[in-house]
């Protein structure tokens, strides 16, 4: 069974203390690996894509990796205004290619 | 540009009301979404609609109503609904990638039902 989960389920850093958040998965044959990040009351806000495993990608403080079994979303030095939820979602091979399995999320609060 | 809208903003209806929502992409995406959203839970996928036709209905109940009158809007007609239905309610849209399919959602409708 398609499976995502997060970890730690809340983080709390002081500005400018980086750190990292995790996203397991198990998957019939990943199609992509897709970050989000959510602030109360609004839609989520797209991050990355990620196919392959080795692939990365970076935007800004954000920094998102992945291998077969995971994928890490590195903050560098981050801001109080990078606080939010932090939602990770794959869509494998099995059924129809669209939906997507998600997370449960990590909030993440930024201290100044 | 990677904008979908949603109208309204906040929308509070009573049991016996019928309402609307609607959303709106000029992406050129074919494929769009519906997605129902509680607190501190993910999205749970509602509708999908591919090339204007409805592609996957998650056994939502017959009171929540989908259409696509063209590929860039996407309705969500409400009618006799419960209060358990209270909730956020998004719209994305895809694209096709080199396997998979981003979406982009909207800023959602925060529903409440009286």
């Amino acid at each position: 069974e398609d499976q995502v989960t997060q970890s730690p389920e809340a983080l709390r850093l002081q500005e400018g203390e980086s750190s990292s958040l995790n996203c397991s998965y198990t998957v019939s044959g990943l199609r992509g690996l897709f970050w989000y990040r959510q602030d109360p009351g609004k839609g989520p806000e797209f991050l990355f894509t990620l196919y392959s495993a080795g692939e990365e990608k970076e935007k800004e403080r954000l920094k998102a990796t992945l291998t077969k079994k995971e994928s890490f979303l590195h903050i560098t030095a981050p801001k109080p205004e990078d606080s939010a939820t932090y939602l990770c979602a794959v869509q494998g091979s099995a059924g129809n290619n669209r939906k997507l399995i998600w997370g449960l999320g990590t909030s993440l609060a930024v201290n100044p | 540009d990677t904008e979908v809208t949603q109208t309204p903003k906040h929308l509070v209806m009573g049991m016996t009301n019928k309402k609307s929502l609607k959303c709106e992409q000029h992406m050129g995406h074919r494929a769009m979404y519906w997605y129902k959203q509680k607190a501190k839970k993910p999205p749970e996928l509602m509708f999908v609609y591919s090339y204007e036709k409805l592609s996957i209905n998650e056994s939502v109940p017959s009171r929540f109503s989908p259409e696509c009158p063209n590929s860039s809007l996407l309705n969500l007609h409400l009618h006799a609904l419960q209060p358990e239905d209270s909730a956020l309610y998004l719209c994305a849209s895809s694209r096709p990638g080199p396997l998979g399919e981003t979406q982009y959602f909207g800023p959602g409708t925060r529903l409440l039902v009286l």
